[in-house]
């Protein structure tokens, strides 16, 4: 089994929607990420979050915000989804001895029209 | 802004051949470069990585070779192989648990 899973691993939405993309990881990492990944501009931190109390913004987080439900689950969320939001979207864990590696989870690609 | 900018945007190499990927930075604090694979379809993966304190780091057929003074580090991929073939990013962090990517390059190996 996938350490690191996301859900859903496609997604079509229209303009205007809400929708949640789900992560969860059973690697016992404190540490959660959650990135978008554009052709051309590499990996974009939206938000991380270092424990269950802790969520801070990443670069890119406006139109986003995320949940952080149990140490294993890191939700984000597209409060109203607009079409510049089509992108690849990353969760990824870190902790334990890994120092600063990051585990990334196989991705959501997520189409707005 | 890009705080780590990844050179070039592709690049295509015959089975066999050496591969060179370039990046840059601008902060002297960054103290962990690591690279990233990634193949279709996955999320991307550690592949090596190194910290300021020494010039190079082989790993198999894959080597850093790290340029304090000029802020610039590379991978370069030895007797390049078609499984080589993969988006490669370059990365660096300021010891916060967060990284910072470059823009990525797609390598091609032709058989």
């Amino acid at each position: 089994d996938a350490d690191v899973t996301q859900t859903p691993r496609n997604r079509i939405t229209k303009t205007g929607k809400r929708i949640m993309l789900e992560c969860s990881q059973t690697k016992g990492h404190d540490r959660m990420y959650w990135y978008r990944q554009d052709p051309g501009l590499g990996l974009q931190l939206i938000y991380y979050s270092f424990d269950v109390k802790d969520i801070n913004k990443g670069e890119i987080s406006d139109g986003y915000s995320v949940s952080r439900q149990a140490q294993a689950k890191f939700s984000l969320s597209l409060e109203s989804a607009i079409p510049n939001q089509t992108a690849l979207y990353f969760c990824a864990t870190g902790g334990g001895s890994s120092y600063n590696e990051q585990f990334f989870g196989p991705g959501t690609r997520l189409t707005v029209l | 802004q890009q705080q780590v900018k990844q050179s070039p945007q592709s690049l295509i190499v015959q089975k066999g051949g050496i591969s060179i990927i370039n990046c840059a930075y601008e902060n002297t604090a960054f103290d962990y470069f690591p690279w990233y694979q990634q193949f279709p379809g996955k999320g991307p993966a550690l592949l090596i990585a190194i910290r300021p304190d020494v010039s190079e780091k082989k790993e198999g057929r894959f080597t850093i070779s790290f340029n304090k003074s000029a802020k610039q580090f590379s991978l370069h991929i030895m007797d390049s192989q078609p499984g080589d073939s993969a988006t490669y990013f370059c990365a660096a962090s300021l010891n916060d648990y967060k990284l910072s990517f470059g823009a990525g390059t797609t390598v091609t190996v032709r058989a």
